[in-house]
């Protein structure tokens, strides 16, 4: 299957636990987006990266919110001290220029109880 | 900051009948893009529109772009059970070369 994937699919965990998601985009893809859903809403801009650089980062992304990718391929997302309005789905979308089709992945979908 | 608005937020539809979806921006958009997301799926790309007053079919689906590029359309004619979804715009300003702006969607249950 050569589309987005995002590891794990599904993370429950603990207030105040940090977690992390990876996600892989399409191998020739220079662009990489993530996102946030919650039901009933569409997705939500976060960042996005081009190659290994990010370039643009959500004023409404708190600080406890961190994006790599560092060699320009995978990207992970990094949320510490989660909070329980951190529930979500975190999508992960890859495109090679800002004209083209974002391709989305499956999604982690993040519980924190 | 840029908004993006759907209405309608649901749309129930009788097999067979036609119905529209309706996308606003709060700013001029460069080009808007449509996805459709399935229940406990992810969103995927439909169609980019990026001239002024643009047209696009794809079989059942019309896609319009506004004249100022503040507004799109998505009329469905026939409608079948397959078109159940939800569907999404997603607007670029013409100050941000990245972001995309997704509306809330509209999500469309079909009755047989």
């Amino acid at each position: 299957d050569t589309g987005v994937s995002q590891n794990p699919r599904h993370k429950i965990t603990k207030r105040g636990q940090n977690v992390t998601f990876r996600c892989d985009p399409i191998s020739e893809h220079n662009r990489l987006y993530w996102y946030r859903q919650t039901l009933g809403q569409g997705p939500e801009f976060l960042t996005y990266f081009q190659n290994e650089a990010q370039l643009e980062k959500s004023r409404l992304l708190s600080d406890r919110f961190s994006a790599e990718r560092p060699k320009g391929s995978f990207s992970t997302l990094e949320i510490q001290r989660t909070e329980q309005g951190d529930s979500a789905m975190y999508l992960c979308a890859s495109t090679q220029s800002h004209y083209d089709t974002q391709y989305f992945g499956p999604g982690t979908r993040l519980t924190v109880l | 900051g840029q908004q993006v608005m759907q209405i309608p937020q649901y749309q129930h539809v009788q097999e067979g009948e036609d119905f529209t979806t309706y996308c606003n921006s709060s700013t001029t958009l460069s080009n808007i893009q449509w996805y459709k997301q399935r229940p406990g799926g992810h969103p995927v790309f439909l169609i980019q529109l990026v001239k002024s007053g643009e047209v696009k079919k794809q079989k059942r689906l019309t896609f319009q772009f506004g004249e100022a590029k503040k507004n799109s359309s998505l009329h469905i004619t026939a409608t079948q059970t397959t078109d159940v979804g939800t569907y999404f715009c997603a607007g670029r300003g013409t100050d941000s070369w990245g972001k995309l702006q997704f509306g809330a969607g509209t999500q469309v249950v079909v009755t047989p």
